[in-house]
């Protein structure tokens, strides 16, 4: 079974500051996708940013990059220019690209604090 | 907008009583998914359907049903309530793809927070 492994229960950064949090993942498939949420206190997870294990390159989507080692089976999410705004529980997750309906297997979160 | 919804955002209910949670979408997506999370863990799939097909996962108690009586709506039957129950419920949709394609993104709805007395 796969399994999603956020070693950092809570994370604190100052506004404006770059942030990185951890993700590791234990899978012995070779073809899979990787996401960042993001869920706000008393709002709806939303998604940060998604991988494909089969791209090399980094995904970025605007202040938010990933940094993703296959072999390290590791993925990490950058934020960069920090903003209150960000604040929020982030849960890394795991899917297989089998059929279109898997579900998505998730680590426990990092409680993320931006300091203003 | 099209969404995600999830009434009632907070529910609470006896041990043993039977509850209903409900879970609609404007999306017109095919897959709906219920997620457990319970506090300071991570989200768990329970299970999901695909169209009308429905998908239990394996360690998913029997406890747990689902109906889905059309696409836009889906529920969640929790038939005997136990303290280890209380948690928070996500509905989540997908359009779903063919295999190999890349995954549509799951929307998820605000969750509806279960408390068992």
């Amino acid at each position: 079974a796969q399994t999603v492994t956020q070693s950092q229960p809570e994370m604190s950064v100052q506004e404006a500051e770059t942030v990185t949090l951890s993700c590791t993942y234990d899978t012995s498939e070779s073809d899979y996708y990787l996401f960042w949420y993001k869920q706000p206190p008393s709002r709806q997870m939303i998604l940060v940013i998604r991988q494909e294990a089969y791209k090399q390159q980094n995904a970025t989507e605007n202040r938010f990059s990933v940094n993703f080692q296959k072999a390290a089976k590791s993925f990490s999410l950058k934020i960069s220019d920090s903003q209150l705004g960000d604040a929020a529980m982030y849960f890394c997750a795991y899917r297989l690209p089998g059929g279109g309906a898997d579900g998505l297997t998730f680590g426990k979160g990092t409680h993320l604090i931006i300091q203003p | 907008d099209a969404m995600v919804i999830q009434n009632p955002r907070y529910q609470v209910t006896q041990f043993g009583k039977p509850v209903t949670l409900s879970c609609s979408q404007t999306l017109n997506h095919n897959v709906m998914y219920w997620y457990q999370q319970k506090s300071s863990q991570a989200p768990k799939l329970l299970f999901h359907y695909y169209d009308k097909d429905f998908n239990n996962e394996a360690d998913t108690p029997d406890n747990f049903q689902s109906r889905r009586p059309n696409t836009s709506f889906c529920f969640l039957d929790i038939r005997s309530p136990g303290l280890g129950d209380a948690a928070m419920y996500l509905c989540a949709t997908s359009g779903g793809r063919p295999s190999g394609a890349a995954p549509n993104e799951q929307f998820f709805g605000p969750g509806t927070r279960l408390t068992v007395l």
